[in-house]
C-alpha cells in the first residue's frame, strides 16, 4: 500500500465547477506540499502545508493532522486549471514521498 | 533568476553507456533532489543533498551516483545505463535544510525525458 493516496486519479468537470481533490497518507508527517504538473510537463508548488488552511486566489489547500488527511479545492475551475495535481508529504530527514496525481481536465 | 536548470531536455542511450543529467540553480538553495517519474508511478527520490559536500540516498538510489562539490550544481550520473533506467527525470531545490520549513517551496526544474535502448 502506499503511504500517499491520491483520489480520484482521474477528474473531468465542466468549466465554473467547484473541484475536490484529496490526499490520504498513513504516516506522521511534518509537512505536506500540493504541487501542479502543466501538460507539457512543468512541476509548480502550490502549497506547503503543516496545518490548518492556504488559499492562493481560486485555490484553497486544508489539512487534517488527526484524520492524515488533505484537500485541495479550486473554486470557478477553468480549463486553464487541466494539469495533474500532485500531493507530496514529508516524513522525515528530508525525503518527500509523492502521491501518483491527479489528472484533471476543465472542459469549456 | 534561471531557477533550476536541467540539461539535457532529451537523451537517448544505448545499454551500458554512461552520462551524467545536469542540474544547477541560482537562489543559493542548500537543499537539491533528483526525482523520477514513471508512468502509474508518483515521482520517486533518487537522491539529495542538504548541501555542498553532503549526499544521502533516497528510495530508488541504485544505478545512479550523485556528488555536490558547490552549492549550484547537483549532477546525476548513470554509471551504465539500463532499460529500466527509461524515465523522466526532475531536479529540485529548497531554500532551507529542513524542507518542513514554513517558507520552503520546492523549485523543479523543467525535466530530462531519458530512452534507454
Amino acid at each position: 500500500k502506499n503511504e500517499v493516496e491520491q483520489s480520484p486519479q482521474n477528474l473531468t468537470a465542466q468549466e465554473g465547477e467547484f473541484i475536490t481533490i484529496n490526499c490520504s497518507y498513513s504516516v506522521g508527517i511534518s509537512a505536506l506540499h500540493w504541487l501542479q504538473q502543466h501538460p507539457g510537463g512543468g512541476i509548480v508548488s502550490l502549497f506547503m502545508l503543516s496545518s490548518g488552511k492556504k488559499k492562493h486566489g481560486r485555490l484553497i489547500a486544508t489539512i487534517n493532522i488527526q484524520e492524515k488527511h488533505s484537500s485541495l479545492h479550486i473554486t470557478a475551475s477553468h480549463p486553464r486549471d487541466s494539469a495533474v495535481y500532485i500531493c507530496a508529504v514529508l516524513p522525515s530527514h528530508e525525503k518527500l514521498t509523492f502521491g501518483t496525481g491527479t489528472r484533471l481536465t476543465i472542459i469549456p | 533568476n534561471a531557477g533550476v536548470t536541467q540539461t539535457p531536455k532529451f537523451q537517448v542511450l544505448k545499454t551500458g553507456q554512461s552520462m551524467t543529467l545536469q542540474c544547477a540553480q541560482d537562489m543559493n538553495h542548500e537543499y537539491m533532489s533528483w526525482y523520477r517519474q514513471d508512468p502509474g508511478m508518483g515521482l520517486r527520490l533518487i537522491h539529495y543533498s542538504v548541501g555542498a559536500g553532503i549526499t544521502d540516498q533516497g528510495e530508488v538510489p541504485n544505478g545512479y551516483n550523485v556528488s555536490r562539490s558547490t552549492t549550484e550544481d547537483f549532477p546525476l550520473r548513470l554509471l551504465s545505463a539500463a532499460p529500466s533506467q527509461t524515465s523522466v527525470y526532475f531536479c529540485a531545490s529548497s531554500s532551507y535544510r529542513a524542507l518542513s520549513s514554513y517558507n520552503s517551496p520546492l523549485h523543479f526544474g523543467n525535466g530530462t525525458r531519458l530512452t534507454v535502448t
